[in-house]
C-alpha cells in the first residue's frame, strides 16, 4: 500500500517567517495530494490540495508544489501568524479515494 | 458548505459496554464515508470505508465484529464499538465525500474513553 513520509515532525518559526513541510510518497499511481490542518481536539480541516496533473497551486499565503518524478510534495506557508500554529498532515490517494496520511508536523509560530 | 457533524463529541463509558458514534453530512449527500482512529500525537489511521447501502470495507487488522459500521442513508453513517475495552479509547473521526474528484470533509471527531 501507499506509504507517506512527512518531515519535519516539529517546526518552530518566528511570526512573519515562512514554514515549509515536505512529504514523499511511494505509490506512483497516487494522483491526489491534500493538506490538512488539525487543531487540538478537532478534526482535520482541508487547507489546500493538488492533483497530479498540476505542479503548483497557491491560495493566498499557502502554496503546494508537487514533483511527480521524485514523488514528493511540499506545503509552503508564508508570512506565518500565531493562528497558523497547529498540526499539519499531508496525505495521498489513488482513484480508490482512500487517504494515506503522513505522521504530521506540529507547527509553532512564535509571536 | 460541506459540513460533517459527529455526535457525540466526547463519551466516557464502562468497559464492556457498546458505544455508537454518528456521522452526518449536513448539506450534501455522501456516497462514501470513512472512519479513522487517531491515538494521541499520532496520525489518522483508516479503519473502514463505507458506501451507502452496502457493507463496509475494513482495513487489514481492524475487527469488523468489533467495529460495526452502518451506512443506511446518504447522510448518515454510524460506528458502533462493541464490548469496548480501555484499549479502544481513542479519537474517532469520520469523513464524507461525494466522488473521487471532490475532497473529503472531516467531522470534528469523537473522543472515546473507556474506564
Amino acid at each position: 500500500g501507499e506509504n507517506v513520509e512527512q518531515h519535519p515532525s516539529t517546526l518552530s518559526v518566528q511570526e512573519g517567517d515562512s514554514a515549509v513541510i515536505k512529504c514523499t510518497y511511494s505509490d506512483s499511481a497516487s494522483n491526489y495530494f491534500p493538506w490538512y490542518k488539525q487543531e487540538l481536539g478537532k478534526g482535520p480541516q482541508l487547507i489546500i490540495d493538488i492533483r497530479s496533473n498540476v505542479g503548483e497551486k497557491k491560495d493566498q499565503r499557502i502554496a503546494v508544489t508537487l514533483n511527480k518524478t521524485a514523488k514528493h510534495f511540499s506545503l509552503h506557508i508564508t508570512e506565518t501568524q500565531p493562528e497558523d500554529s497547529a498540526v499539519y498532515f499531508c496525505a495521498a490517494s489513488r482513484d480508490d479515494y482512500k487517504l494515506s496520511f503522513g505522521a504530521g508536523t506540529t507547527v509553532t509560530v512564535r509571536a | 458548505g460541506a459540513v460533517v457533524s459527529q455526535h457525540p463529541s466526547w463519551v466516557i463509558c464502562k468497559s464492556g459496554t457498546s458505544v455508537k458514534i454518528e456521522c452526518r453530512s449536513l448539506d450534501f449527500q455522501a456516497t462514501t464515508m470513512f472512519w479513522y482512529r487517531q491515538f494521541p500525537k499520532q496520525s489518522l489511521m483508516l479503519m473502514a470505508t463505507s458506501n451507502e447501502g452496502s457493507k463496509a470495507t475494513y482495513e487489514q487488522g481492524v475487527e469488523k465484529d468489533k467495529f460495526l459500521i452502518n451506512h443506511a442513508s446518504l447522510t448518515l453513517s454510524t460506528l458502533t464499538v462493541t464490548s469496548a475495552h480501555p484499549e479502544d479509547s481513542s479519537f474517532y473521526i469520520c469523513s464524507a465525500g461525494t466522488d473521487i474528484n471532490q475532497p473529503q470533509h472531516f467531522g470534528d471527531g469523537t473522543r472515546l474513553s473507556i474506564l
